[in-house]
């Protein structure tokens, strides 16, 4: 089933531009992971933020937390035709190790140039 | 880096055929998993398998089996394709320390297209 739940669905902007995705899941969660895919390529794992943890920042990403509105947000700041691709986050379930994750539907990211 | 590898890019089969779909890795990942994408669907999990000869059902198993013979390799088949089962199928793989903690790896994909 999936949980995670993305906003916006579609995505365009110039690049230069920042740009900001939104998840919201619905269970208790050990961490919550942003992966980007390619156009008809695997996923590739950006970033991963602990349920501890508030904010995480890497390069040009920032990823937010909010455990109590169980909500997360990432951050592409200084945007570029290449981060054109989709952007899926993913939790991982606040019980059990499996390593099982659960996959929101994506934001599609169009950065024009 | 760990690497997936997923035995084709693309592939065409017709209805009614056995599919095997090969997933390799090579990190020495103890788990692994299978995926379907479909648009506006995201990721759906398939089946797991935490060990060798080790599975557990994902949430959308119907139709399909997996095998595990070896640690490396995770391996889903289609008993009988049929045309709902096109769809793009991704392969991943995660160490067991951390379990859920860890990153998933992925193969690049298997683009399925039954006819």
């Amino acid at each position: 089933s999936q949980q995670g739940e993305e906003d916006p669905q579609a995505l365009s902007i110039q690049e230069g531009e920042n740009a900001t995705m939104n998840c919201s899941y619905k269970t208790s969660i050990n961490n919550l992971q942003w992966y980007r895919q390619n156009s008809g390529r695997g996923l590739v794992h950006l970033i991963l933020i602990r349920s501890n943890e508030r904010e995480k920042h890497s390069g040009r990403l920032r990823v937010t937390l909010d455990t109590s509105k169980k909500s997360s947000s990432l951050l592409i700041t200084a945007s570029r035709a290449a981060d054109t691709a989709s952007y899926f986050c993913a939790t991982g379930p606040g019980s059990g190790n499996t390593g099982k994750l659960i996959f929101g539907q994506g934001t599609t990211l169009q950065v024009k140039p | 880096d760990v690497k997936v590898t997923q035995s084709s890019r693309y592939l065409v089969k017709r209805t009614g055929e056995k599919v095997f779909l090969e997933c390799v890795q090579d990190m020495d990942h103890e788990n692994m998993f299978w995926y379907r994408q479909d648009p506006g669907l995201g990721l759906r999990l398939i089946y797991f398998s935490y060990d060798v000869k080790m599975k557990e059902k994902g949430d959308i198993p119907e139709g399909y089996s997996v095998s595990r013979e070896k640690k490396e390799r995770f391996s889903l088949i289609l008993e009988s394709a049929s045309t709902n089962q096109t769809s793009m199928y991704l392969c991943a793989s995660t160490r067991v320390p951390g379990g859920q903690r860890e990153t998933q790896y992925f193969g690049p994909g298997t683009r399925l297209l039954v006819l």
